[in-house]
Order: C-alpha cells, then structure tokens, then sequence
C-alpha cells in the first residue's frame, strides 16, 4: 500500500514570509502532483512532476521532485492571504491511480 | 465551457438508507473517477469509470458502487449508510488520453446520522 506523508500538518505564517512544505514516501512514484483545495471546493491542480530532480516554477511557487521520485517539496516565495488553502499531494505509480497525501493547511495572515 | 458539476450539494441521510450522488463531466472529457474525501483528510479512490465501465476500484467495500451513461456522466451510489461514510465525495473528470490532468468538481457532502 503507497502511503504518502505531508509536513507540515499545519502552517501559518504572515503575508511576505517564504515557506517549503513536504511530500514524502517510501514508494516510488511515475507521476507527482500538487493541488490546492479551498474550503467548499474541489482540488484545482497546480502542477505534475515525472522526471526524478526535476523543478517546475508556477509565480511564486516552485516544486521540486526528488531524484529517485519518492518525495517532493513546494516553496512558496513571499507568501499571500490568496496563498491560503489545503496543499495536497497525490502520487501515482505506473498502471495505478493517484494516492493523496492527507495535505499541509497553510493559512497567511495579512 | 462549464467544468465538473456535482449534484446536490450538501445531503444528509440517517444509517442504513441508500444514497445516490451525481456527476457531469468537463466538456470533452470521457473518464470519471469518485474520491471519498473525510474532515482533515486527502481524497482516497474509490472507482473510475470509462467507456461506461467500472476501469479501476480503490479499497472500498461492495456498499459503493457506480455507474456510467452513454453522455459521459456518472453516479455514486452508497447502500446501507454507516456513520462513518460522512465526507465530502468529489468527482474528478480526464480526457482518456491525457489521465495525468484531473478537474475535479465541488463535491457533494454527506452527513450520516
């Protein structure tokens, strides 16, 4: 059974700080993705990573997957309220569904 | 171009009824997959459905099942309500061939007395 772990469980922080949060596992993954979820609505997908070390950048947020594709981090750089949301990561392997990470809630105070 | 719509929004059933949740896919998309998703947790995977066929199953019991019709939409059907099937349930559509990019609706949540 892949099991995913995020860290951390919860975060606040003040407008303009920098923040990483974590994606962990002992599985290997073909795929990694990031979402956000809002309160009241469904996961809107932020990125995919596929390729082990690779960095995507999305504005203020860059992610990164790990070289042999079992974890991944999401930075984000001077944090805003509109950065506020559940970040959930879901992973896949080949041939499976996707696996979410039970997600990091992230608040950003003005 | 509407996106993924979800039916009703909010329900509240009491233990042992049977519910039934509906879903309409994006514009062009023909694979439907159903998440269960508790308070304070990620979505796990209940099934998907293709070419209105039941594709994959996570780890849920018989209770859960579902259906596909020709126009792509889908339905969740729950039987024998237990408390503990209170959560949001989200649906999420994909274009077959490009299954790595999921839109996934509002959800529908449901509350078990």
């Amino acid at each position: 059974t892949q099991l995913l772990e995020q860290s951390p469980q919860f975060l606040s922080i003040q407008e303009g700080e920098n923040l990483t949060v974590y994606c962990n596992s002992s599985s290997v993954f073909s795929s990694l993705q990031w979402y956000r979820q809002e309160p009241g609505e469904g996961p809107v997908l932020l990125v995919t990573v596929v390729t082990g070390g690779e960095v995507k950048k999305l504005k203020r947020l860059t992610f990164q997957f790990g070289d042999a594709r079992k974890d991944s981090s999401l930075h984000i750089t001077a944090a805003q309220p509109g950065d506020t949301g559940l970040y959930l990561c879901a992973g896949r392997s080949y041939g499976q569904n996707f696996v979410f990470g039970p997600g990091t809630r992230l608040s950003v105070l003005p | 171009d509407a996106g993924v719509t979800q039916s009703p929004t909010h329900l509240i059933k009491t233990r042992g009824q049977q519910v039934t949740l509906r879903c309409s896919p994006k514009s062009g998309h023909d694979t439907v997959s159903w998440y269960q998703q508790a308070l304070g947790q990620g979505p796990q995977f209940i099934f998907q459905y293709y070419e209105e066929e039941e594709r994959q199953r996570g780890n849920f019991p018989d209770r859960f099942s579902g259906h596909q019709f020709p126009n792509y939409s889908s339905e969740l059907n729950v039987n024998a309500l237990w408390l503990g099937d209170s959560a949001l349930y989200l649906c999420a559509s994909s274009p077959n061939k490009g299954k790595e990019t999921q839109y996934f609706g509002p959800g529908t949540r449901l509350l078990v007395l």
